[in-house]
């Protein structure tokens, strides 16, 4: 199975404040990686599919980048909505694995 | 509206069973795969199971293999998990989603609202 790991696990970060989140997998993925949001007691909603492409309907200030094993998704400038938990997925194999999640909070 | 409604959670005992439905609706159902994604309570997101849109590629997580039966009825627009010889690990909200279209390489476009499953004797 491919893991996934997520770093950091939380951050505090402050509105305005440019926000960087990594994912490395185990072994390539190639560009089959997708980042998720979270909001409690929400389910998932897609932000980035296949590493850098923006999903529709998502602000422009969020961006996906990386290939093969190393991805980052970044928030140019953070929003008191963008407080939640991301996650990052692996679409290139089964099982389809999923990072912990990095949870985002208020500074 | 494209939306996916899960159903069919509840609490259960160890060792029993229980079928999860997933309704979709405002979109062509049988031309995407579907997917089940559980969140056992204050943790993160594992993935289940996966049907292709005919039904012709089956897989599942080792943790549920063999207990768990991934479904759907395309005249129907519905998605199902049988899921059998539940044990306290499964205790999660069980989300459906649907695969996004060509290109987006497989990402989950779209989730329903998820439905709770407790096995607790």
């Amino acid at each position: 199975d491919i893991q996934m790991t997520q770093s950091p696990s939380s951050l505090s970060a402050s509105v305005g404040d440019r926000v960087t989140i990594t994912c490395r997998a185990s072994q390539s993925v190639n560009r089959y990686l997708n980042w998720y949001q979270q909001k409690p007691g929400k389910a998932p909603k897609l932000l980035i599919y296949a590493a850098s492409s923006l999903q529709s309907g998502v602000p422009s200030r969020f961006s996906g980048s990386g290939s093969g094993t190393d991805f980052t998704l970044t928030i140019s400038s953070l929003q008191p909505e963008d407080f939640a938990t991301y996650y990052c997925q692996q679409s290139n194999n089964s099982p389809r694995t999923f990072g912990q999640g990095t949870k985002v909070e208020i500074k | 509206e494209v939306q996916l409604v899960e159903s069919g959670g509840g609490l259960v005992q160890p060792g029993r069973s229980l079928r999860l439905s997933c309704a979709a609706s405002g979109f062509t159902f049988d031309d995407y795969a579907m997917h089940w994604v559980r969140q056992a309570p204050g943790q993160g997101l594992e993935w289940v199971s996966r049907i292709s849109w005919n039904s012709g590629i089956i897989e599942y997580a080792d943790s549920v293999k063999g207990r768990f039966t991934i479904s759907r009825d395309n005249a129907k627009n519905s998605l199902y998990l049988q899921m059998n010889s539940l044990r306290p690990e499964d205790t999660a909200l069980y989300y459906c989603a649907k695969v996004g279209r060509i290109g987006m390489l497989d990402a989950f476009d779209i989730w329903g609202q998820g439905t709770m499953v407790t096995v607790s004797s």
